[in-house]
């Protein structure tokens, strides 16, 4: 079954970089997408970013231009987001959603959510 | 705020019938599918709702999602204690090059 399976909850200080983990597996990798979406505390969904596991093209989220990488390893399954420069404002639970090639929006499975928290 | 619209809350008694709108523009909902998602208390979304009006395997037919113009809405029927949750629409903005778009959100409660 399709599984994606994210990194630990993260404690950093204002000004830190924080990267995040999801392993996915029970698919062919290369035929998806992964788009990051997170939800900052009793907020909604906000969409990141998406990275393409095939070639590795991403699409990023003008708000998070400039301080977020995607990047992705075919030889584990796992995807990663790298978000720097964090202030308190990027407490939030951080999600990696599969995302059908050409089906924007279209989340089919997603991780369990990483707690990342900002404070000094 | 959020580009796409929604209602922070609607309620139902069980057994009632419960209708979320989401309301957009011609770059968003006015020209790309709709989708929906389901938000129970302390765990991540589910796709509840595809491509305007389709179900994934598993989710009952009590839910329902249909699009008109550039407004969504997702509708349940037969409400059941189990559907109290947040739920989210979501689609692509075409003005924001391929942007994926979510609706801020509507907390269901079962009276």
């Amino acid at each position: 079954q399709v599984q994606l399976v994210q990194s630990g909850a993260e404690v950093k200080k204002p000004g830190a970089s924080v990267k995040v983990s999801c392993k996915a597996s029970g698919y062919t990798f290369t035929r998806y997408g992964i788009s990051w979406v997170r939800q900052a505390p009793g907020q909604g969904l906000e969409w990141m970013g998406w990275i393409s596991a095939y070639g590795g093209n991403t699409n990023y989220a003008q708000k998070f231009k400039g301080r977020v990488t995607m990047t992705t390893d075919t030889s584990t399954s796992t995807v990663y987001m790298d978000l720097r420069s964090l202030t308190s404002d990027d407490t939030a639970v951080y999600y990696c959603a599969r995302e059908s090639v050409g089906w924007l929006a279209e989340f089919d499975h997603w991780g369990q959510g990483t707690l990342v928290t900002v404070s000094s | 705020q959020s580009v796409l619209t929604q209602p922070p809350s609607a309620s139902g008694t069980p057994g009632q019938r419960v209708t979320i709108s989401c309301s957009g523009s011609s770059s968003n909902i006015g020209t790309n599918y709709v989708y929906w998602y389901q938000q129970l208390p302390g765990t991540a979304p589910k796709l509840l709702i595809f491509r305007n009006t389709q179900r994934p395997s598993g989710v009952p037919d009590r839910f329902s999602g249909s699009r008109s113009g550039t407004s969504a809405s997702l509708a349940i029927s037969g409400l059941r204690s189990e559907d109290e949750a947040d739920y989210y629409c979501a689609t692509w903005d075409t003005s924001l090059t391929g942007h994926v778009i979510f609706g801020g959100g509507t907390k269901v409660t079962v009276l």
